[in-house]
């Protein structure tokens, strides 16, 4: 099974400020099985990137992922007040998937 | 338009089976699989497996091996999963999400979850 590691646990910023999102993987899989998502309090989870660095449909363009073997990050170039909220990795590489432990960004 | 309906949310005691349903429209329901995610209190999610519409082919988590069953039902476009032997820990909201045809891909529409309570 791989193990994805999501660094930091919590992420605390202000508003305008850029999000950088760790996604670690014990082993390495090709990228283009590599998605984030966004869950927000009592909502279902939020496909944001697909492919490592394909934005879904209706995600802005403030959200940019990128990375490749073992290593893969999430960026949001400039929190709006919508952004804050739980991100997971989702790994889909191998037959049975796996998410990371989530990063939470919240407000400073 | 996708869209995932779940069944209601469900409080059995442990030991016991759920069954949870996710009544899938707007697309083609057998040129899909289903994903089944779960989120327990104060945790992260986790995949618990994926079942084809197409050809009902499942892979599940290791963790669930012998526990669950993942089947699909073209006919009235439902994906269904049960979980024997709950327990506490079991407690969760579960999740259906739209996958890949032949193996998992990522996650593009979910259902609104369905809150499992295991308890005495």
């Amino acid at each position: 099974e791989i193990v994805l590691t999501q660094s930091p646990g919590t992420l605390s910023l202000s508003p305008g400020e850029r999000a950088t999102l760790s996604c670690r993987a014990s082993q390495s899989f090709s990228s283009s099985y590599l998605a984030w998502y966004q869950q927000k309090p009592d909502q279902a989870p939020r496909l944001l990137i697909h492919g490592a660095s394909s934005r879904a449909t209706g995600i802005p363009d403030r959200f940019s992922g990128s990375g490749s073997g073992t290593d893969f990050t999430l960026t949001i170039s400039r929190l709006e007040p919508e952004d804050f909220a739980v991100y997971y990795c989702h790994q889909y590489g191998s037959s049975r998937g796996t998410f990371g432990q989530g990063t939470k960004v919240e407000i400073k | 338009q996708a869209h995932l309906v779940q069944s209601e949310a469900e409080v059995k005691k442990p030991g016991a089976s759920v069954k949870v349903s996710c009544r899938a429209s707007g697309y083609s329901f057998p040129n899909y699989g289903i994903s089944w995610v779960r989120l327990a209190p104060g945790q992260g999610l986790e995949w618990v497996g994926w079942v084809s519409a197409y050809n009902r082919n499942t892979y599940y988590a290791q963790k669930f091996q012998g526990r669950v069953t993942m089947t699909t039902d073209t006919s009235t476009s439902t994906a269904y999963m049960e979980l024997g032997s709950l327990r506490s820990d079991d407690t969760a909201v579960y999740y259906c999400a739209r996958d890949g045809l032949v193996v998992p891909a990522a996650l593009d529409y979910w259902g609104q979850g369905t809150l499992v309570t295991v308890s005495s």
